[in-house]
């Protein structure tokens, strides 16, 4: 079945570290986001890319950084310099146009310990 | 600029039909959706309407768009419990772009 995953689903992490979640899609979706969802609150966008090796800075893209080398992942590196990562991570796939919609993975639950 | 707004809450009656709605600001979207998020889970696509459309029917779920007051609302028919989930309205305000702008979700909860 054609689909996105993300892993892992429960990620803790000491403070002062990086840390990578990973999303890989095998829908053949040219376009690839990163979503953070604190609680009660709506999407926030980090990083989008639309073709391999080309991705743009969303909303809120200080503390991360992202690579797109295969057109199946877009793995998203949680830095040492984002002051408050403990939260959801939600990646999403999409055609070009996005006109159907995005397809969004299960989430990363991101934890500082 | 682009904005997506709703409502936070929501409580209904289980069996009566709830009602959604969301109000968005650029009148050059194309294609405008709902999504619902279940508690700990991604969001799951649950219908979109191309803005040539005023409605839109797919089972318990109705969509109506009023491009006039920019305003869309979601209508599920026969609440259940396992309708509670937070709702999104989301509109893709530029498709060259393929970015979607989501609101801030509307928590649906429903009381016996």
């Amino acid at each position: 079945d054609g689909g996105i995953t993300q892993s892992p689903k429960y990620l803790f992490r000491k403070e002062g570290q990086n840390v990578t979640l990973s999303c890989e899609q095998n829908l053949n979706h040219d376009a690839m986001y990163w979503y953070r969802q604190d609680p009660g609150q709506g999407l926030r966008l980090i990083y989008y890319s639309q073709i391999v090796n080309d991705f743009q800075k969303g909303d809120i893209a200080e503390g991360y950084s992202v690579s797109r080398e295969k057109k199946e992942s877009f793995p998203l590196t949680v830095t040492s310099a984002q002051k408050n990562p403990t939260a959801f991570y939600l990646c999403a796939s999409s055609v070009r146009t996005a006109n159907y919609g995005y397809t969004f993975g299960s989430g990363t639950r991101l934890t500082v310990v | 600029g682009e904005d997506v707004e709703q409502s936070l809450f929501l409580s209904v009656r289980e069996g009566d039909s709830s009602v959604i709605n969301c109000t968005y600001t650029d009148s050059s979207s194309t294609y405008l959706y709902w999504y619902k998020q279940e508690p700990g889970a991604g969001l799951q696509l649950l219908t979109y309407i191309f803005s040539n459309m005023d409605m839109k029917q797919d089972q318990r779920l109705t969509v109506l768009l009023n491009k006039k007051d920019k305003h869309l609302s979601l209508r599920i028919a026969d609440t259940q419990t396992g309708d509670s989930a937070i709702y999104f309205c989301a509109e893709n305000a530029d498709s060259s772009a393929s970015k979607i702008i989501f609101g801030s979700g509307t928590r649906l909860s429903i009381r016996p």
